[in-house]
């Protein structure tokens, strides 16, 4: 089965440094992106992780921990236009389909 | 990165009709493409796999008979959603894998059946 939790909402303030968790149970695993996704348009690459560890690029970083089924995204020195949907999604082996969580609404405030 | 286009951005029809949506890789050949399924506030969700020169293979729940998939070259794919009805209505998204293994995402097609 596929089980993708990630938070519903979060708020943060504009310039700080927010953490948006992802926890994954599948029956495969092949990798795991982070997309942003702002209403009404299409998800937009951010990251890629396939081993352990932390991948930074610019303000944008994220870590994954395969044995803990585990992964976050870390948004550094938050602007307005950050305001968005995060979305966390495991790909599948094989077929490199995606399943995506329900994503995480982030909300920057002044 | 690669850029992947869908065509069109929006349309409205009326209940019963059949809609095609058109999802291409513009700079990169793509044996295989994704389609997504999205209701509003909520996550994206797996249609099927196309599958370049041979049946798509479609996740569970999802007819085969109702959205057809037709994935000709290796720059197009195609999802005719037939017969429309009201509960069809979503945003349709198609994506394709680069050789980066990234999966890029068109702009998506809103469907919206009367």
């Amino acid at each position: 089965g596929q089980n993708i939790d990630q938070p519903t909402e979060m708020t943060a303030t504009e310039g700080a440094i927010v953490q948006i968790n992802c926890t994954y149970q599948t029956s495969g695993f092949n990798g795991l992106f982070w997309y942003q996704q702002h209403a009404g348009e299409a998800p937009t690459f951010l990251s890629y992780n396939v081993l352990d560890g932390l991948e930074e690029k610019g303000r944008f970083s994220s870590f994954l921990s395969r044995s803990k089924g585990y992964s976050y995204l870390l948004l550094k020195e938050l602007q307005m236009k950050d305001s968005a949907s995060y979305l966390c999604a495991v790909e599948r082996p094989g077929g490199y389909a995606l399943n995506f969580g329900k994503g995480t609404s982030l909300l920057v405030t002044p | 990165g690669a850029v992947v286009s869908q065509h069109p951005s929006r349309v409205i029809c009326k209940s019963g009709t059949s809609v095609k949506i058109e999802c291409r890789s513009l700079d990169f050949q793509a044996t295989t493409m994704f389609w997504y399924r999205q209701f509003p506030k909520q996550s994206l969700m797996l249609m099927a796999t196309s599958n370049e020169g041979s049946k798509a293979t479609y996740e569970q729940g999802v007819e085969k008979d109702k959205f057809l998939i037709n994935h000709a070259s290796l720059t197009l794919s195609t999802l005719t959603v037939t017969s429309a009805h009201p509960e069809d209505s979503s945003f349709y998204i198609c994506s394709a894998r680069g050789q980066d293994n990234t999966q890029y995402f068109g702009p998506g097609t809103r469907l919206t059946v009367l």
